[in-house]
């Protein structure tokens, strides 16, 4: 069965400073996407970064990036000049190509310190 | 931009009772969903919905559980008799896309909070 498991249940960053959130997941499957979604406070989920599996190129979105090693299935997240608006608890999710089902991490609380 | 819509944001409801959560997915979108968030656990896949039937459904989503598009444009999840345990966050999404043309990128509504007193 595909798991994913985000070990970190609260991290903590200064503003401006650079924050790397963990994910590892268990799949047998070679077709699949990884997502962060970020989840602040007023509870709606948003899409924070996708990754491709079949893509060796990390995937970056503007201060957001991932480092994805397909080989450890290791996919985090590393959030660069960081924000008070990053604030939030941020999901790492699965889903297997084909299928409609996110597999979600029990999610990591971000603090941001001004 | 667009919004998956919920309601309502929250509802207290005795053991036993029926309950009905909306949503008002995106409108182009093909796909409808809902999870849930046991609170302090991880979101859980409920089921899936497609050409107005069930897609797929998780091992939770038992015979007290039933989905619906009634017009259209709303999208519901019916609890019949709800438990002490049915208390958590419930999440509607929809996607555009076909499973096969790629992954669906989820869109969240911002959730019901539902608790069973």
């Amino acid at each position: 069965a595909q798991t994913v498991t985000q070990s970190q249940p609260e991290m903590s960053v200064q503003e401006a400073e650079t924050v790397t959130l963990s994910c590892t997941y268990d799949t047998s499957e070679s077709d699949y996407y990884l997502f962060w979604y970020k989840q602040p406070p007023s509870r709606q989920m948003i899409l924070v970064i996708r990754q491709e599996a079949y893509k060796q190129q990390n995937a970056t979105e503007n201060r957001f990036s991932v480092n994805f090693q397909k080989a450890a299935k290791s996919f985090s997240l590393k959030i660069s000049d960081s924000q008070l608006g990053d604030a939030a608890m941020y999901f790492c999710a699965y889903v297997f190509s084909g299928t409609y089902k996110y597999i979600f991490g029990t999610g990591t609380r971000l603090k941001v310190l001004a | 931009e667009p919004e998956v819509t919920q309601t309502p944001s929250h509802q207290v409801t005795q053991m036993g009772q029926e309950v009905i959560l909306r949503c008002v997915p995106i409108s182009n979108h093909l796909y409808f969903y809902w999870y849930r968030q046991i609170l302090g656990q991880k979101v859980e896949f409920l089921v899936s919905f497609y050409n107005n039937e069930i897609s797929e459904k998780s091992e939770i989503f038992d015979d007290q559980f039933s989905v619906e598009r009634p017009d259209g444009s709303n999208f519901t999840l019916k609890i019949r008799s709800t438990k002490l345990e049915d208390s958590a966050m419930y999440f509607c999404a929809s996607s555009p896309f076909t499973a096969s043309s790629g992954a669906n990128v989820l869109t969240f509504g911002a959730g019901s909070r539902l608790t069973v007193l």
